[in-house]
């Protein structure tokens, strides 16, 4: 199975800040990637597709980017929501989860 | 509006057999595939299995076979997970989740998510 790793585990950061997250996988998966924010107690949200499609509804400091086996979701600034985890989720090949990046201030 | 509303949180002993639902309104169930996930309590999210309502094909991750089983009613447009017998290690929230494609020839990616379900297996 294709094992995805994020970095940082812990990401700490101001309101305003650029924010950005990496994620690879064990194997290439071309652009079959999705990233989610989890707030807590809460389901995930679907924030990015296909690696660096936005999510209608999604605002647009979020963008990711990247191919193959490595990829990167960038919060241009900031905002007090934002703070939750990130997960980066591969669906080239059935799914898995990367263990998740927590951005906290 | 897609909605994906779970059944409410469950309280078991070891050994019990537990069904969770997930009713979906918004769209056409039968056309698109469904999944679960598994969240342990502090933990990140694993996949546990997928189906396609309309043909009833049933995936599973090799970490989950055997482990659950997952059904759907087309009639109530509501995917289930089961167990027969749990374990203490099956506490988590599950959630359940609709996936669609960006394009006909590409893989399915999880969009909209129900509420999760906690499921707890105390003695």
């Amino acid at each position: 199975d294709i094992q995805m790793t994020q970095s940082p585990s812990t990401l700490s950061a101001s309101v305003g800040d650029r924010v950005t997250i990496s994620c690879r996988a064990s194997q290439s998966i071309s652009t079959w990637l999705a990233w989610f924010q989890q707030q807590p107690g809460k389901a995930p949200k679907l924030l990015i597709y296909d690696a660096s499609r936005l999510e209608s509804g999604v605002p647009s400091r979020f963008s990711g980017s990247g191919s193959g086996t490595d990829f990167t979701l960038t919060i241009s600034s900031l905002q007090p929501d934002d703070f939750a985890t990130y997960y980066c989720q591969q669906y080239n090949v059935y799914y898995s989860f990367g263990q998740g990046t927590k951005v906290e201030i | 509006e897609v909605q994906l509303v779970q059944s409410g949180p469950e309280v078991k002993k070891p050994g019990e057999s537990l069904r969770i639902s997930c009713r979906v309104s918004g769209y056409s169930f039968a056309n698109y595939w469904i999944g679960w996930v598994r969240q342990m309590p502090g933990k990140g999210l694993e996949w546990m299995t997928i189906m396609y309502p309309g043909s009833s094909d049933t995936r599973y991750s090799p970490s989950f076979q055997g482990q659950v089983t997952m059904s759907a009613d087309k009639s109530t447009s509501t995917a289930y997970l089961q167990w027969s017998s749990l374990k203490a290690s099956d506490i988590a929230v599950y959630y359940c989740a609709r996936a669609r494609q960006s394009l006909d020839t590409s893989p399915y990616f999880f969009d909209n998510w129900g509420q999760g379900t906690l499921v707890t297996v105390s003695s």
